[in-house]
């Protein structure tokens, strides 16, 4: 079966750049979503389709895929951005979650 | 509004069944994909599985790990889906949620519903 792979946890300072990573075969050829979620919250998502970014979320995220990793930063980490990351991508008609990085924001 | 409410969840036995329901409003639900994404106590999501809509035949698909005891299902009348479990184990314990995709990916999430297995 498909895995996606994130590392478990990154700690950064506010202002700093966050970049999470998400690592599968041939990733670059499906599209990929990331998603915040909150202690006590449903997720939220906060990029689609590689780098596309939804109504409401702010400019400071953004997406990249290439090769077998997907990306995505966070631009001048604040406080609130402190939370659980998960990307998501499609295996034929399976979907796929990776195991999620929790962000620290010291 | 994209509003989605889960409910049916609850505490039941092994081998059990249990039919969670998701009622939708403030989007177009009939021609929306519907998910099941669970997370287990302190751990990360888990896709369960999926709907279609109806121009795309109401085409369902299932992990490994609950295809053969879960169905999905939906009744477009009533802007409702459902993930019927039956022959629950204790690994199915989780926070459920539905997920529809309103656009182009699990856009909007509802609150979930925790289903507990157990004796």
């Amino acid at each position: 079966s498909y895995e996606l792979t994130q590392p478990p946890s990154m700690s950064v300072s506010p202002g700093e750049t966050a970049s999470f990573t998400c690592s599968g075969d041939k990733l670059r050829e499906r599209y990929v979503s990331w998603y915040q979620q909150k202690p006590g919250q449903s997720p939220v998502v906060v990029i689609f389709q590689d780098n596309k970014r939804p109504s409401g979320i702010p400019e400071r995220f953004s997406g990249s895929n290439s090769g077998n990793t997907a990306t995505l930063t966070i631009s001048g980490t604040q406080a609130m951005d402190e939370a659980d990351y998960y990307c998501q991508a499609w295996d034929s008609s399976t979907g796929v979650f990776g195991g999620g990085t929790k962000l620290t924001v010291l | 509004e994209v509003q989605l409410v889960e409910s049916g969840g609850g505490l039941v036995q092994p081998g059990g069944s249990l039919k969670l329901s998701c009622a939708a409003s403030g989007f177009t639900f009939s021609g929306s994909d519907m998910n099941w994404v669970r997370q287990t106590s302190g751990k990360g999501l888990e896709w369960v599985g999926r709907i279609r809509s109806k121009a795309k035949s109401y085409a369902t698909g299932y992990a490994a790990s609950v295809k053969g005891r879960f169905t999905i299902s939906r009744d477009d009348s009533k802007n409702t889906a459902y993930l019927q479990m039956n022959s629950l184990t204790t690994e199915d314990t989780a926070v459920y949620y539905c997920a529809a995709v309103v656009t182009a990916t699990f856009d909007s999430w509802g609150q979930g519903t925790l289903v507990t297995v157990s004796s």
